[in-house]
């Protein structure tokens, strides 16, 4: 199976962007979706991205998502920051039907 | 209302069993296949295990098999996470969770739905 690494924790200002990437260790990030999910505290995930880069119902579109094949990463972009982004990041995917895999999460911290 | 609730969480010694239990409501239970995911206490997101929307297929992380085992029944909407021989390194939040069949040059899965979670305590 493969990893997905994020950094730990990242800052920025209200208004501003943020990217936090998600690194695929072995295998192609291409060959299978990558889904980004927000947690705040104390509360479960919820999806802010599906697909790379479709956002389900509700989610704002400060919320996009890409993938680059040539660092083998994903990439989920939030604009326009609101304190309420403020949370833990994870990325997920899975290269089989019979796995799943998340990254380690990422801490948002809009200061 | 579309939701998963979990229940059946609590503190049990090493070594003993626990059931956890996830009822499903507001959607075609028996169309999903369903995950548990869980939580230890400050750290990320872990996959358990899935099983197939007709029960007939069940997939395991590596450090749960032949331990957990997870099974549904379609009939009263609810999915289950029989727990045994219990470990500390199981005390998590357990969630439960809608799978999505993703496909791109391979099958995966998306969560598109989660429970809130039940905690999980293995202490002496």
């Amino acid at each position: 199976n493969f990893m997905l690494t994020q950094p730990h924790s990242v800052s920025e200002s209200p208004g501003k962007t943020v990217t936090i990437s998600c690194t695929r260790s072995s295998g192609s990030i291409a060959s299978n979706y990558v889904q980004w999910y927000h947690q705040r505290p104390g509360s479960a995930p919820t999806t802010v991205l599906y697909e790379d880069n479709q956002r389900p119902s509700g989610v704002p579109d400060r919320f996009s998502g890409s993938i680059d094949s040539s660092s083998n990463s994903a990439s989920l972009t939030i604009s326009g920051l609101k304190t309420e982004d403020e949370g833990d990041y994870y990325c997920q995917s899975s290269d089989t039907t019979n796995s799943g895999v998340f990254g380690g999460g990422t801490k948002l911290t809009v200061l | 209302q579309v939701q998963l609730v979990e229940s059946g969480g609590g503190v049990v010694q090493p070594g003993r069993s626990l059931r956890l239990s996830c009822a499903a409501s507001g959607f075609t239970f028996s169309s999903y296949a369903m995950h548990w995911v869980r939580q230890a206490p400050g750290k990320g997101l872990e996959w358990v295990a899935v099983i197939w929307s007709d029960g007939n297929n069940k997939f395991y992380t590596d450090s749960v098999k032949g331990r957990l085992t997870i099974s549904r029944d379609n009939s009263k909407n609810t999915l289950y996470l029989q727990m045994n021989t219990l470990r500390a390194e199981d005390t998590s939040v357990y969630y439960c969770a809608r799978g999505v069949e993703v496909v791109r040059a391979t099958a995966g899965w998306y969560f598109d739905l989660w429970g809130r979670g039940t905690l999980v305590t293995v202490s002496s």
